[in-house]
């Protein structure tokens, strides 16, 4: 089974502050995906990549940067983070994009004050 | 504009009765509908899915029943067990564009004993 970590596990910042969340997926899938999980929306695609240097818009992407810097590892920037940045953030990857299993990571919680 | 909706919002049954979720899309082009459970402090992961040509997906306990004419689907639980207490999403995606999914906004299942 395909394993993806996230690091931090939880993040406290203040408006305007910096905060980059990573992730790291062991099985050498393509695809990686960065979600926001809030209560009344569910999991909302931020960004996502299919290979190393590649960078795709999702359905949110507003106030937030990525960054693929090899097939393991992918990297979610908030660069002037705000309150409606508060959230649970999942990390996925697949191996063949949308009609496959996705596999998540345990999540990293983010407060904004 | 959500294409995935589900309902209810939560839903509490009792050990041992059936549970029954629902589902709808808007999007004709979606043809894979997996369910993604998720328990709290987790990611989610993969429950059951169902491809469009097919009706009904059976795995142990876990049944999906699709109407493609009516852009509907349903998870049934039997014989719910208080393990079974998780949120619980629909998701799609499309042979078309198929690098991304859509979740819906989860249903919180509690199972009372």
């Amino acid at each position: 089974e395909a394993a993806v970590t996230q690091s931090p596990r939880n993040k406290v910042t203040v408006t305007g502050g910096n905060v980059t969340l990573s992730c790291r997926q062991t099985n050498s899938h393509n695809y990686m995906y960065w979600y926001r999980q809030d209560t009344g929306h569910g999991l909302r695609l931020i960004h996502y990549s299919y290979g190393a240097g590649n960078l795709q818009i999702g359905d949110v992407p507003d106030g937030y940067k990525a960054t693929r810097t090899t097939q393991e590892d992918f990297f979610l920037l908030l660069e002037l983070a705000s309150p409606s940045q508060t959230s649970l953030y999942f990390c996925a990857s697949s191996d063949s994009g949308g009609l496959d299993t996705q596999y998540f990571g345990p999540g990293t919680r983010l407060l904004v004050l | 504009q959500q294409q995935v909706r589900q309902s209810p919002q939560s839903l509490t049954v009792w050990e041992g009765e059936t549970a029954i979720l629902n589902c709808s899309y808007e999007n004709s082009a979606f043809d894979y509908f997996p369910w993604y459970q998720q328990f709290p402090g987790e990611g989610p992961a993969l429950l059951i899915a169902i491809r469009s040509v097919s009706d009904k997906k059976e795995d142990g306990r876990f049944t999906i029943f699709f109407n493609k004419r009516e852009k509907k689907l349903s998870l049934h639980i039997t014989d719910s067990q208080p393990g079974d207490s998780a949120t619980y999403f629909c998701a799609a995606s499309s042979n078309y564009g198929n690098e991304k999914i859509t979740f819906g906004a989860g249903t919180k299942l509690t199972i009372k004993p």
